[in-house]
């Protein structure tokens, strides 16, 4: 069965600096893996995706991902964190067996502090 | 730019009352799901629908829930005699197809509280 696994609640970073939100999936043939974001009172908004070609995805927002085969990785990074990027994150993996359902993991709170 | 719209925003109900959500998916959207949130927990799939038929369903997707398009361009969720335990912010979605280049748009989503 298709999974993803988000280990941190929470993830709190100061403004400026750089933030990673770690996601590790388990997928029997190829992952196609999602990062959402939702803002406060707000649905799920795009971020990103991998699906094949360069393991570093650029998203929405100065977002990336990197995605790694041996550590079953998808994590969300961004260089220089903003306050206004502090909202719930979550990773999620395509189901292709079937209708292709999103399988989301638990999300992570992002914090970033001024 | 187009984008999937749900109403109502927020829909508090009486244990054992029907409730219907709805939602608009974009228009040229061919395949449709709802999922849901209960606070503070993972976002789930209940649904999905293809071709006016149900395609998959989750577990949680019972006989009290049900899914129809009545009229080609609304997308609604029933719960025929809701439980405290309904009680969840539930996201439309759709997507142009199922293949693996085709994301799925998500609706602003509906807070349901049940009494």
């Amino acid at each position: 069965a298709q999974s993803v696994a988000q280990p941190e609640d929470q993830v709190n970073v100061a403004e400026g600096n750089p933030l990673t939100v770690k996601c590790t999936y388990s997928v029997s043939g190829n992952p196609y893996l999602f990062w959402y974001v939702q803002y406060p009172n707000r649905g799920l908004q795009f971020l990103l995706k991998y699906i094949t070609g360069d393991n570093l995805v650029k998203g929405s927002y100065g977002f990336e991902a990197e995605f790694n085969k041996s550590q079953t990785s998808f994590h969300l990074k961004k260089p220089s964190a903003l306050v206004s990027d502090s909202a719930l994150y979550f990773c999620a993996v395509r189901d292709i067996t079937n209708t292709d359902k999103l399988i989301f993991g638990t999300g992570t709170r992002l914090q970033v502090f001024p | 730019e187009p984008e999937v719209t749900q109403t109502p925003s927020h829909q508090v109900t009486q244990m054992g009352q029907e409730v219907i959500l709805r939602c608009v998916p974009i228009s040229n959207h061919l395949y449709f799901y709802w999922y849901r949130q209960i606070l503070g927990q993972k976002v789930e799939f209940l649904v999905s629908f293809y071709n006016n038929e149900i395609s998959e369903k989750s577990e949680i997707f019972d006989d009290q829930f049900s899914v129809e398009r009545p009229d080609g361009s609304n997308f609604t969720l029933k719960i025929r005699s809701t439980k405290l335990e309904d009680s969840a912010m539930y996201f439309c979605a759709s997507s142009s197809g199922t293949g693996t280049y085709n994301e799925q748009f998500f609706g602003p989503g509906t807070r349901l509280t049940v009494l």
